[in-house]
């Protein structure tokens, strides 16, 4: 069985500050990492992926994530936060890059202090 | 850039009713999806549906729910005798291989948020 645990509901940082999300991942194959953002009131917009291509990947908006297997992490950052960045971000896995379905997080909701 | 549209954004329906949630996924698409939110919880899988049958559902996805592709354009989501439980954000997804990199471009709507009253 597959799932993620996404430590912290809620972050707060202030503006310009690092962003870090933190998600760690259980999985008996191989896993499939995903981060996505739903700003409010809209849809799920895919941030970045891990295929085991390569332990850093760079995602949209200035964010990225590193896969650390020893760790079983993928945790998000973002150097320097913007308010525009303020949203709900989930961390999801799957068995692979194919049409397998997603399984979520329980989400973090990133707030930016002015 | 190709989307997946969902309509409507938002139904309410009275307990006991049906209700239909609708879904145009990317033309060119081959596998399709349901996914549900709770207010405040996780997005949660229901269902998956390629060649026209079933490949995959959740617990949730009891006999109440029943999915369909009528048209080949549309796919939607049946709730058959809806409680107050189910009200939630309902995502509609679609994939399909892509020609490069293996990737299926797994793609999201924008939810119908039904509420049940």
């Amino acid at each position: 069985a597959q799932s993620v645990t996404q430590l912290g509901s809620h972050v707060s940082v202030s503006e310009g500050a690092l962003v870090l999300l933190r998600c760690n991942y259980s999985s008996s194959v191989p896993p499939y990492l995903f981060w996505y953002v739903q700003y409010p009131n809209q849809g799920l917009q895919l941030l970045l992926k891990y295929t085991s291509a390569a332990t850093l990947v760079k995602g949209i908006n200035g964010f990225e994530a590193e896969f650390k297997k020893s760790e079983t992490s993928f945790h998000l950052t973002k150097p320097s936060a913007h308010m525009s960045d303020a949203a709900e971000y989930f961390c999801a896995v799957s068995r692979d890059s194919s049409a397998s379905k997603i399984i979520f997080g329980s989400g973090t909701r990133l707030s930016i202090r002015p | 850039e190709p989307e997946v549209t969902q309509t409507p954004s938002h139904q309410v329906t009275q307990m006991g009713q049906e209700v239909i949630l609708r879904c145009v996924p990317i033309s060119n698409h081959l596998y399709f999806y349901w996914y549900r939110q709770i207010l405040g919880q996780k997005v949660e899988f229901l269902v998956s549906f390629y060649n026209n049958e079933i490949s995959e559902k959740s617990e949730i996805f009891d006999d109440q729910f029943s999915v369909e592709r009528p048209d080949g354009s549309n796919f939607t989501l049946k709730i058959r005798s809806t409680k107050l439980e189910d009200s939630a954000m309902y995502f509609c997804a679609s994939a399909s291989p892509l020609r490069t990199g293996g990737d299926y471009g797994y793609t999201f709507g924008s939810g119908t948020r039904l509420t049940v009253v």
